[in-house]
């Protein structure tokens, strides 16, 4: 079946510095890939997406480009900065019909320091 | 913000007793989902409604049960709770038709003693 899988954390980098989540997935068809992130006591809240091969979805500075050849859809992120500290979610949407459930990574602690 | 709310947003509560935590959404979204996430396994599909009486069951299903009597309201319910269901809920609806971008609630953090 289909699945995610994402790099494990927690993540700790210093402000200013490059950020780079590895997501890859397993998936039959082409389904749409999405970035969520969850800021501490918070619900999930949508990042990015791509919803086919080699478009690049970004948003407040992130970035990921959806690779077929490479079934990946790393987050990256120039410079990070302490207020990006959060758990990134990678995850995709099963178009098994039109249900569209979301499949996702086990989630990522990003930890910025100052 | 998609004007989704869930409540409550705390519970405590025994082994063996039953518990309802319900979604409001505020925009006629036709579908809605409940997930659970736990450490190390992110967030896990639990049940799903496609309309007002149109439910179905999700990956992690055993011990849970839905009901949509409205559109707006998606009611989940552990009919005995256990400790293994102790997690945080999140209600999600899909957005526009057309779109698989799903967005989420703000969660209901459930312990079973």
């Amino acid at each position: 079946g289909n699945s995610v899988t994402q790099m494990e954390g927690p993540v700790t980098l210093s402000e200013e510095a490059f950020l780079t989540i590895n997501c890859t997935y397993t998936a039959t068809g082409y389904p749409s890939l999405f970035w969520y992130v969850q800021y501490p006591g918070e619900g999930l809240q949508l990042l990015l997406k791509a919803t086919k091969a080699d478009d690049k979805g970004s948003n407040k500075g992130f970035e990921a480009t959806y690779r077929k050849e490479t079934t990946s859809f790393h987050l990256e992120k120039g410079s990070v900065q302490v207020s990006d500290s959060a758990v990134y979610f990678c995850a995709l949407s099963d178009n098994g019909g039109a249900t569209n459930k979301l499949i996702f990574g086990t989630g990522t602690l990003l930890a910025v320091q100052p | 913000d998609a004007g989704i709310t869930q409540s409550p947003r705390h519970k405590v509560t025994e082994t063996g007793t039953p518990v309802t935590l319900r979604c409001h959404q505020t925009e006629n979204h036709r579908y809605m989902y409940w997930y659970r996430q736990d450490p190390g396994h992110g967030l896990r599909l639990i049940h799903y409604s496609y309309g007002v009486k149109d439910t179905d069951k999700g990956e992690v299903s055993d011990g849970y049960s839905v009901s949509r009597s409205k559109t707006e309201d998606f009611l989940l319910t552990l009919e005995s709770a256990t400790s293994s269901q102790t997690s945080v809920y999140f209600c999600a609806i899909k957005g526009l038709a057309g779109t698989d971008t799903q967005y989420f609630g703000p969660g209901t953090r459930l312990t079973v003693l």
